[in-house]
């Protein structure tokens, strides 16, 4: 089965830059999504197709996928970022496969 | 407004059974493809099964194949998770989230969830 791996914590400082990777085997030959889970709320789709912005996502959010790793970056990172990330790929066998989530800490 | 609202969770003994609901307004639920997701308590998500726009095509996850049956009913915009013999390891919030690119396979919007306690 397809697994997708992220690190469970990041830390960054308010304005600064925030990296999240995902990796996984080949993973720059399938498209990614990423989610934003705020506590105690539902996920929210937040990046597609490796780099695309739902509307009403803002532009401080962009996303990459190369090789074994993608990667969810957070420009100008603000307090309201705090959230669980999780990465998602499709996968012929596993179907939908999710990362196990990085919780951000600003 | 595009919204997916879940229902039917509650407390329930091992070896029971539970039907979840999932009502979709705001757009044509007979074009979309739909998705249950659930998420244990502390951990992250774990898709469970898909069913396509005719109920055609439906997959399940090794982890309740066999056990969880999925459903829609168009007419009523409503998307349906028969959950028997439950054991505690299905203890979670379960989420039904529309497959919102064909692509990338994203899913968009996700339900708030319902809660499902398997315990004696």
């Amino acid at each position: 089965s397809y697994e997708l791996t992220q690190p469970p914590s990041v830390s960054v400082s308010s304005g600064q830059t925030a990296s999240i990777i995902c990796s996984g085997d080949k993973l720059g030959d399938r498209y990614v999504c990423w989610y934003q889970q705020r506590p105690g709320q539902s996920p929210v789709l937040v990046i597609y197709q490796d780099n695309k912005r739902p509307s009403g996502i803002p532009e401080r959010f962009s996303g990459s996928n190369s090789g074994n790793t993608a990667t969810l970056t957070i420009s100008g990172t603000q307090s309201i970022d705090e959230a669980d990330y999780y990465c998602q790929a499709w996968d012929s066998d596993t179907i939908w496969v999710f990362g196990g989530g990085t919780k951000l800490t600003v | 407004e595009v919204q997916l609202v879940e229902s039917g969770g509650g407390l329930v003994q091992p070896g029971g059974s539970l039907r979840l609901s999932c009502a979709a307004s705001g757009f044509t639920f007979s074009h979309s493809n739909i998705n249950w997701v659930r998420q244990a308590p502390g951990k992250g998500l774990e898709w469970l099964s898909y069913i396509s726009t005719t109920g055609s095509t439906i997959y399940y996850a090794d982890s309740v194949r066999g056990r969880f049956t999925i459903s829609r009913d168009n007419a009523k915009s409503s998307l349906y998770l028969q959950m028997n013999s439950l054991r505690a390891e299905d203890t979670a919030v379960y989420y039904c989230a529309r497959v919102w690119d064909s692509s990338s396979y994203a899913l968009d919007p996700w339900g708030q969830g319902t809660l499902v306690t398997v315990s004696s």
